[in-house]
């Protein structure tokens, strides 16, 4: 167990939908990762927060959005779902702001779209 | 970015030694060298991080050469539950903005045969 919780665990919606997914990090942790994993795209860098700012930015389409609450909690808004967002969807944190600080990953939400 | 590539797979017989290669040309100064192992449906684990030459711990050791475009995961005496997939992780750094950009290689599916 990492200690990095993410809700829910599963998610099935139809296209066109919008959707939340939540993360709550380690204690400690002012870090939250936001990851994507596809079956032909692998491990997917989204975005990163740090103390409720965003830190930095990857390859995250405009039609997803996160936000830290000052609680450190995380979550990330996929709108407009199409079917090729069907994927994985991992959160980690870490102590610091730098992204070669160990990161902890939570179990993930399966996104499902039909 | 700092591209990084892998093995696809590797096999490897249980109690005998693996290293999987990770190259990536374009490291940067700054970045980090970071492996993380990835069991099905759960988030990765991070298993070592380096900078240069070589760095062990309890479960991996991780060579880096001096030029540092390329990095040598070794497990030592795999066992089965050593079947996962294993990504290397290198940082990018771009100091003028505090923008990391996280890549992820496209990870190696190392299976642990009795």
């Amino acid at each position: 167990d990492s200690g990095v919780t993410q809700t829910p665990k599963h998610l099935i919606t139809a296209t066109g939908q919008r959707v939340t997914l939540r993360c709550s990090p380690r204690s400690g942790d002012l870090s939250v990762y936001w990851y994507q994993q596809s079956l032909d795209q692998g491990l997917q860098f989204l975005i990163q927060y740090y103390n409720g700012e965003e830190r930095a930015k990857g390859n995250i389409l405009e039609r997803f959005s996160a936000q830290q609450f000052p609680d450190l909690h995380s979550e990330l808004n996929l709108s407009s779902l199409e079917l090729g967002d069907s994927a994985l969807y991992f959160c980690a944190s870490s102590v610091g702001r730098e992204g070669h600080d160990e990161q902890y990953f939570g179990p993930g939400t399966r996104l499902t779209v039909t | 970015l700092a591209k990084t590539t892998q093995p696809i797979s590797m096999d490897s017989y249980e109690g005998q030694e693996v290293n999987i290669t990770c190259s990536h040309n374009n490291i940067a100064t700054n970045d980090y060298i970071t492996w993380y192992q990835q069991f099905p449906s759960q988030g990765p684990r991070f298993i070592i991080q380096g900078y240069k030459t070589k760095v062990t711990n309890e479960v991996a050791s991780l060579f880096i050469p001096a030029d540092r475009k390329s990095s040598t995961l070794s497990l030592p005496r795999v066992s089965l539950s050593d079947t996962a997939v294993y990504y290397c992780l290198v940082g990018e750094v771009v100091l003028n903005f505090g923008n990391e950009k996280l890549t992820f290689g496209t990870g190696t599916r190392l299976t642990i045969i009795p």
